[in-house]
């Protein structure tokens, strides 16, 4: 079955940029139903989706998150990246990325997560 | 902007029935699935397109949709079902409710 694993630094300082790749493996990134995403969860809080990616570059974001994110992909690498500008210490969080599906142009569910990556931002 | 709306905690005895309800305008005009998360574990999806169960979840977890109110039933609860569940729907944006902390004891 599909398996993604995040990567990337666990300590971010305050105005820098957040950068984090997710690896899918046993499974094309590259299929049409699917969407890739990234969702975030501060410390013991709930889960707060940031964007998805389609294969074909197209993204689409959390209207709350748009101005500082940027998503990124390489099939050839079968990777998808976030990028999270200007952090401050409320971007803390783990970040998971996982597998949407796509049903009607709409992000449905997501059924495969990655264990996900604690990211602490401090100076 | 679109909000689900969870109980934050509730509390089951073994072997009885837990039902987690997930509020939304107009919730049953839309597509909406369940995760369970145990603590330091990544969600798994439980229930999805209302009512669909992922292969290798136990039959015990169900999922209704009509109105205002999704519900995820856990019937026969164990102990193992203790964890926080999350309802989530798409509304021009992926929307997460807040969380519901199930307590089997």
């Amino acid at each position: 079955q599909v398996q993604l694993q995040e990567s990337g630094p666990g300590l971010v300082k305050p105005s820098q940029t957040l950068s984090l790749t997710c690896t899918v493996s046993r499974g094309s990134i590259s299929r049409g139903d699917y969407y890739w995403s990234w969702i975030r969860q501060h410390p013991e809080k709930g889960l707060e989706w940031i964007g998805y990616i389609f294969y074909s570059g197209s993204t689409y974001y959390n209207p709350s998150l748009k101005s500082r994110v940027t998503l990124s992909v390489d099939t050839s690498k079968s990777q998808f990246s976030l990028k999270l500008s200007s952090v401050t210490a409320a971007d803390t969080a783990v970040y998971y990325c996982a597998r949407g599906a796509r049903r009607a142009e709409v992000l449905n569910y997501l059924d495969y997560w990655g264990q996900g990556t604690l990211v602490t931002v401090s100076s | 902007s679109f909000e689900l709306t969870q109980p934050p905690s509730m509390s089951v005895s073994p072997g009885q029935t837990a039902s987690i309800t997930c509020f939304g305008d107009k919730l049953g005009d839309r597509y909406v699935c369940w995760y369970q998360q145990k603590p330091g574990q990544s969600p798994l999806l439980v229930i999805y397109q209302d009512r669909k169960r992922p292969s290798g979840i136990p039959e015990r977890f169900s999922g209704s949709n009509s109105g205002n109110t999704a519900t995820l039933t856990i019937s026969g609860t164990q102990p193992m079902d203790e964890a926080d569940y999350y309802c989530q729907a798409w509304d021009s944006s992926l929307v997460f409710g807040g969380g519901t902390k199930l307590t089997v004891l």
